[in-house]
């Protein structure tokens, strides 16, 4: 069965400071993985996807992720945090050729001045 | 495109009510799902629907019930809430393809008392 666990349910960083979120997934067969960011009292958007073509991947506002296969792990990075990044996000994970996502419990990064 | 919406946003029950949350996208996506977010558990898939005519239950589907009679709206039913199903819930649609990520509406945020 596939899992996902995010380590950390809350980072903190300075305004500037490299935002590292962790992801680690459990899956019998090669995945597809998601990073997904949720602003207060809104929906979920799509960050980044990896689907087995490179295996750092970027998205938007500047984040990107990479996928090691070896450490079943994909990490969440940006190099320099602004305010405007502070929000949950959210690991998930599906099999290739099925179409239901798995996500992991959520990190709430905070950004502070 | 307004891509996918939520109604009502916000909604208290008494215990033992009924009510429907709609969702209506116009992606002309085939898939569509159903999760509800609770503090700390990332989200939990409770119906997902492949087409018109088809749906299926995900990890969370008691005390609930979906149908999708067209492409663009997928209505959850609760039919006796319980104060359990006090949770936020979002709505999602997919082009269906592996990898293809959801889009997610705003959410509803129901409160049972």
């Amino acid at each position: 069965a596939q899992s996902v666990t995010q380590l950390g349910s809350h980072v903190s960083v300075s305004e500037g400071a490299l935002v590292l979120l962790r992801c680690n997934y459990s899956s019998s067969v090669p995945p597809y993985l998601f990073w997904y960011v949720q602003y207060p009292n809104q929906g979920l958007q799509l960050l980044l996807k990896y689907t087995s073509a490179a295996t750092l991947v970027k998205g938007i506002n500047g984040f990107e992720a990479e996928f090691k296969k070896s450490e079943t792990s994909f990490h969440l990075t940006k190099p320099s945090a602004h305010m405007s990044d502070a929000a949950e996000y959210f690991c998930a994970v599906s099999e290739q050729g099925y179409n239901k996502l798995i996500f992991g419990a959520g990190t709430r990064l905070a950004v502070h001045p | 495109n307004a891509g996918v919406t939520q109604t009502p946003k916000f909604r208290i029950l008494k215990i033992g009510q009924s009510m429907t949350l709609q969702c209506t996208q116009d992606m002309n996506h085939n898939y569509m799902y159903w999760y509800r977010q609770d503090p700390g558990m990332g989200l939990k898939l409770i119906y997902y629907s492949v087409g018109a005519g088809i749906t299926d239950k995900g990890e969370v589907p008691n005390g609930y019930n979906v149908s999708r009679s067209t492409t663009e709206d997928f209505p959850l039913r609760l039919e006796l809430a319980a104060p359990s199903q006090t949770s936020v819930y979002f709505c999602a649609s997919s082009q269906g393809t592996s990898g293809s990520g959801e889009f997610f509406g705003p959410g509803t945020r129901l409160t049972v008392l």
